[in-house]
């Protein structure tokens, strides 16, 4: 399996552009996860999806933070509009949703807004 | 709310010694731990996991515990190489919660 698959790898957007962050989770696997990671706040769970139902968005920022999971084999993020403090790291992340509970990561999408 | 510590100092150490990384956990027990490692500019690997209800997990050269009166899981590396300088990521949930909590992470360095 390829693993967890993100796009873009790199973006750079200037401040009010709309922002969209695409993954594609392990196959099989029917959890999905949105993180952010900055280096003053580590690694926060965004939002999370269980059979492509959203379980948890307490940890998404504000009403220009939006994602989706239209199948079990896509998810985005959509931020609009983008700001400066939106620059960090997303990572996706799958996890199979039985008895495991660890989770798979995606290589990030590293996003910076000027 | 639940809150997971980590030691923000990176951890120096030489080659061929054992690394012990500490995890420190406020409020209620978390039902299960789990440790990940990460390269820069990489996502998080998994490593492993230890539930509330176990003392100890070994695999391979790593060991982590889990004491839930000091409220704590040390992650240990025996026989330490250069190769396992990374950020290691103490990560707490709970049942029926797959979300993870994680901390900020310690940076270790093995000296060749």
């Amino acid at each position: 399996d390829a693993g967890v698959i993100q796009s873009p790898r790199h973006e750079v957007t200037e401040m009010g552009q709309e922002v969209t962050l695409r993954c594609k989770p392990i196959s099989g696997h029917n959890s999905l996860f949105w993180y952010r990671q900055t280096m003053m706040r580590g690694l926060e769970l965004l939002i999370y999806f269980n059979n492509n139902v959203p379980i948890d968005d307490s940890g998404m920022p504000e009403d220009r933070f939006s994602a989706k999971m239209p199948n079990a084999s896509f998810s985005t993020l959509k931020i609009q509009p983008s700001e400066p403090r939106d620059s960090a790291v997303y990572f996706c992340a799958s996890a199979t949703g039985q008895n495991s509970y660890e989770q798979y990561f995606g290589p990030g999408t590293r996003l910076t807004v000027t | 709310s639940q809150k997971i510590e980590q030691n923000s100092e990176a951890l120096n150490i030489q080659e061929g010694k054992t690394a012990t990384l500490t995890c420190n956990y406020t409020n209620y027990s978390p039902a299960y731990l789990q440790w990940y490692r990460q390269d820069p500019g990489r996502g998080p690997v998994f490593l492993l996991l230890i539930r509330e209800n176990e003392k100890e997990k070994r695999k391979e050269r790593l060991k982590v515990t889990f004491d839930t009166t000091l409220k704590q899981s040390l992650f240990h590396i025996t026989a330490s190489q250069p190769a396992d300088s990374a950020t290691y990521l103490c990560a707490q949930g709970s049942t029926g919660r797959r979300a993870l909590t994680f901390g900020s992470g310690t940076r270790l360095q093995v000296q060749p």
